[in-house]
């Protein structure tokens, strides 16, 4: 099993709709989730942490459900400004140190 | 808002020659890393440094890899001989603590010829 796994997609959606995104990570000691996203050729942009249960940042609403090791990304009335690709990140202990294991990405593309 | 730069923003050379990668990671952050990304593909790590050491890397991060601080501010990617499988996006990231948020950099296109 993959270490954090995305649906790639593409996700198409009309503006104005509501999406969802989930993503399943194996490991059980995973302390912090963060979703990125990416535009083509640009970098990773941080768009939420995800330290407890969830996360809510106005249009944005994050979910994590540790006893099924999933964290889902709920993006409401959606703007064409929202085409990314959406990577989930999960932070893994290593030894003294963490490491950021990342998802492949979710694709979304917003038509108007 | 601090962020993390990057330079050069592109980067192109012959197969077999060295190139160096330069960062400046956020100024009060401690934690520092590089990752790539082949064009269509995954962002995969490579390697973190806390503290002037190499903390994690990864299988990627083989001996023709090596990072450095060599100054306060400045944070560099080397790689001795360049292959043409090494042509990606680096980017340099950094953190305020090893299980923060990181930041990304504009990050460097490298093409190997």
């Amino acid at each position: 099993r993959k270490e954090v796994e995305q649906d790639p997609g593409p996700f198409n959606v009309p503006e104005g709709a509501t999406v969802a995104f989930n993503c399943t990570y194996s490991n059980s000691a995973s302390q912090s989730f963060f979703w990125y996203r990416q535009d083509c050729r640009k970098e990773p942009k941080l768009l939420m942490s995800v330290y407890s249960s969830g996360n809510e940042d106005g249009r944005f609403t994050a979910q994590l459900n540790r006893a099924s090791q999933y964290i889902s990304l709920l993006i409401r009335d959606s703007k064409l400004s929202d085409s990314a690709t959406y990577l989930c990140v999960v932070n893994i202990p290593m030894d003294s140190n963490y490491q950021l294991i990342w998802g492949a990405g979710t694709k979304l593309i917003i038509k108007p | 808002e601090p962020e993390v730069t990057q330079t050069p923003s592109h980067q192109v050379t012959q197969m077999g020659q060295e190139v160096i990668l330069r960062c400046v990671p956020i100024s009060n952050h401690l934690y520092f890393y590089w990752y790539r990304q082949i064009l269509g593909q995954k962002v995969e790590f490579l390697v973190s440094f806390y503290n002037n050491e190499i903390s994690e890397k990864s299988e990627i991060f083989d001996d023709q890899f090596s990072v450095e601080r060599p100054d306060g501010s400045n944070f560099t990617l080397k790689i001795r001989s360049t292959k043409l499988e090494d042509s990606a996006m680096y980017f340099c990231a950094s953190s305020e603590m090893s299980n923060n948020e990181q930041f990304f950099g504009p990050g460097t296109r490298l093409t190997v010829l």
